[in-house]
């Protein structure tokens, strides 16, 4: 089946940090989504990106779907201390597949 | 904004005993999934719905897991019998369609705990 590669496995930065988190794949991907969970809550949907090199921002988060089709980053900018959480990407084919996830400790 | 509701959010029960779970999607979306996320993984699917069909189960354990969408709108996911390894995270999403532009849309899940 299709896996994804995500990294890093976690971080810690300080407040105020700029950070950048990837997926690859050896699988392509029409449609590539990052996600954020906080401990016991579902997913909350962060960006989705439907067209291979399309860059896309919500607030401090920036997204860009690779133009291989294969990989995807995200990028947090300024981060404060909300931003604490695990960061999903995932790939959708037919399927969606989730990356194993990014564990984002901000520090004061 | 519309929330995918999903009850209890959380089940202690014993091995070998049956448990349920319920999930209502957004209202309008026609597919519906059924995650299991284990802890420190990504979600992976379960089984996955259009309207009252089961699109994708290939994943699903059917000797004991079954999953219901009666009238096309809320689902039911039941375990029966549990095992502890069954102890993780059931999500259920939901999306307006199932093409690859219909992002999925969570629920806060049940955490299942099997003693």
């Amino acid at each position: 089946g299709q896996q994804l590669n995500q990294s890093p496995q976690s971080m810690f930065i300080q407040e105020g940090e700029d950070v950048s988190m990837n997926c690859t794949s050896s699988s392509i991907f029409n449609t590539w989504l990052w996600y954020k969970q906080d401990p016991g809550e579902g997913p909350v949907l962060l960006i989705a990106l439907y067209k291979a090199g399309e860059l896309t921002s919500n607030g401090r988060l920036t997204a860009q779907f690779g133009i291989t089709r294969k990989d995807s980053f995200l990028n947090i900018s300024a981060s404060i201390p909300s931003d604490v959480g695990i960061y999903f990407c995932a790939g959708q084919y037919g399927q969606l597949t989730f990356g194993s996830g990014t564990q984002l400790t901000v520090l004061p | 904004e519309a929330e995918v509701a999903q009850s209890p959010r959380y089940k202690i029960t014993e091995k070998s005993q049956a448990v349920a779970f319920w999930c209502d999607p957004i209202s309008g979306h026609a597919t519906l999934y059924w995650y299991r996320q284990i802890l420190g993984q990504g979600p992976e699917l379960l089984v996955q719905f259009q309207d009252e069909s089961v699109v994708d189960d290939s994943q699903l354990p059917k000797d004991r897991f079954s999953a219901e969408r009666l009238k096309g709108v809320d689902s039911t996911l039941k375990i029966q019998p549990a095992e502890l390894g069954d102890s993780a995270m059931y999500l259920c999403a939901s999306s307006q369609g199932q093409g690859d532009n219909s992002p999925l849309h969570f629920g806060n899940g049940t955490r299942l705990t099997v003693t």
